[in-house]
């Protein structure tokens, strides 16, 4: 068990679907990630918040929109996916600036 | 960003000593050296970081070059539970920080 909790664990969605990762943490961190994981590959930054603004995009496609609602909650809205979009989507926190990272498990996103 | 650099594969027996190194020879001075590891179907747990001295916890320890263009993780005993890929990351400081995932190692434990 980890204590980020991601849902839902797999999705299979349709290039013209709109749907939600979510992603929940209670340890009081500050900062929030989104990172995209192709098999065999390390994880990719996607976006940054910190104190629940956004502090890095890392040139990410428009279809994909992240929102940060409170402290503890960070969702990430996808639209008009392409199958190459297929991938684990991991949500991280930490404290503060250069703490380590807390994961949680991912979504295993597919895209038809 | 800082860019880091590991061996593709790892073998090692089980109760022995593994050395996993990364290079990271852009790191800059307020750069901080991460190691994540992940098992299959799960997300990367952290190991242990450090800024510039040597680093222990009950899980690892890590060694920093004195010029901090690699470091090197310290199992001290494989079990079987370590194989795992293993990340070096390094990210920097400050309000823009960002953290870059090493291509990662591939540990195998033999035993």
């Amino acid at each position: 068990d980890t204590e980020v909790t991601q849902t839902p664990k797999h999705l299979v969605m349709g290039m013209t679907n709109k749907k939600s990762l979510k992603c929940e943490q209670h340890m009081g961190h500050r900062a929030m990630y989104w990172y995209k994981q192709k098999a065999k590959k390390p994880p990719e930054l996607m976006f940054v918040y910190s104190y629940e603004k956004l502090s890095i995009n890392e040139s990410v496609p428009s279809r994909f929109s992240p929102e940060c609602p409170n402290s503890s909650l960070l969702n990430l809205h996808l639209h008009a996916l392409q199958p190459e979009d297929s991938a684990l989507y991991l949500c991280a926190s930490s404290q503060v600036a250069n703490s380590p990272l807390h994961f949680g498990n991912g979504t295993r996103l597919t895209v038809t | 960003d800082a860019k880091t650099t590991q061996p593709n594969s790892m073998e090692s027996n089980e109760e022995e000593p593994v050395h996993l190194p990364c290079n990271h020879s852009t790191i800059s001075g307020t750069d901080y050296i991460h190691w994540y590891r992940q098992l299959p179907s799960q997300g990367p747990e952290y190991v242990i970081h450090g800024l510039t001295s040597n680093v222990n916890n009950r899980m690892a320890s890590l060694a920093i070059a004195e010029d901090r263009k690699s470091s090197t993780l310290i199992l001290h005993r494989a079990t079987l539970r370590d194989a795992a890929v293993y990340y070096c990351t390094a990210f920097s400081s400050g309000s823009a920080r960002q953290l870059t995932f090493g291509s990662g190692t591939q540990l195998t434990v033999l035993p």
